[in-house]
């Protein structure tokens, strides 16, 4: 079955950009499905960031928008998360997570990576 | 944007108790909810979506109903590895997803 695994550096200066990645297996980043980043804020709750279709068609939250950039690799059968300008309020854990086809609840998710903004 | 809300936000209850769970939307979101399960150092676990339709390997003591505004998730006999954060979450307002604030189901 489909499993997802994020990557990417854990600790992030303030006013810089993090940078992760999701690693799809067991299925195509090209099926039929929108691929999504959701965050979690130490002790809060589940925040939406936005997602990718393969063809590149992107959705933003709009509180974040100005700030983020997903992108897809068909050939490393991937996606990315670039945030930039990040403060303190921005550490969380980062999750990757799947959407069937023509749903928009998420069904599959990695197991999260924790990125802390701090000098 | 929706916004969700749960209530309460922690429920205590006791092993082989039933739990009942509410969410409520700010508009209608028709039956375009689910609701997630998540334990401390685990990502979320999808339980129902469609409002009522239990995801795959979902047991049957979890179900969801409601439509429009207001939704409810019943656990119908605890057991111990049902003690956790359950979210909501709706999808109808696409794109642009949003959660409620969570329920933690604690041990009584």
């Amino acid at each position: 079955q489909v499993q997802l695994q994020e990557s990417g550096p854990g600790l992030v200066k303030p006013s810089g950009t993090l940078s992760l990645t999701c690693a799809v297996s067991g299925g195509s980043i090209s099926s039929s499905n929108w691929w999504s980043w959701i965050r979690q804020p130490p002790g809060k709750g589940l925040e939406w960031i936005g997602e990718i279709y393969h063809s590149g068609s992107t959705n933003y939250n709009p509180s974040l928008k100005s700030r983020v950039t997903i992108s897809v690799d068909k050939s490393k059968n991937q996606f990315s998360l670039k945030l930039s300008s990040v403060t303190a309020a921005d550490t969380a854990v980062y999750y990757c997570a799947r959407s069937p086809a023509a749903t928009y609840y998420m069904d599959v998710w990695g197991k999260g990576t924790t990125v802390t903004v701090s000098s | 944007e929706i916004v969700m809300t749960q209530s309460p936000a922690t429920l205590s209850v006791s092993p082989g108790e039933r739990a009942t769970l509410s969410c409520r939307a700010s508009q209608s979101v028709s039956s375009n909810l689910a609701w997630y399960q998540q334990k401390p150092g685990q990502a979320p676990r999808l339980l129902i979506y469609g409002a009522s339709t239990r995801a795959t390997g979902i047991p049957a003591r979890f179900s969801g109903s409601g439509s429009g505004t207001e939704f409810t998730l019943t656990i119908s006999s605890l057991q111990s590895e049902d003690f956790a954060v359950y979210y909501c979450q709706q999808y109808n307002n696409w794109p642009g997803v949003t959660f409620g604030p969570g329920t933690k189901v604690d041990i009584k």
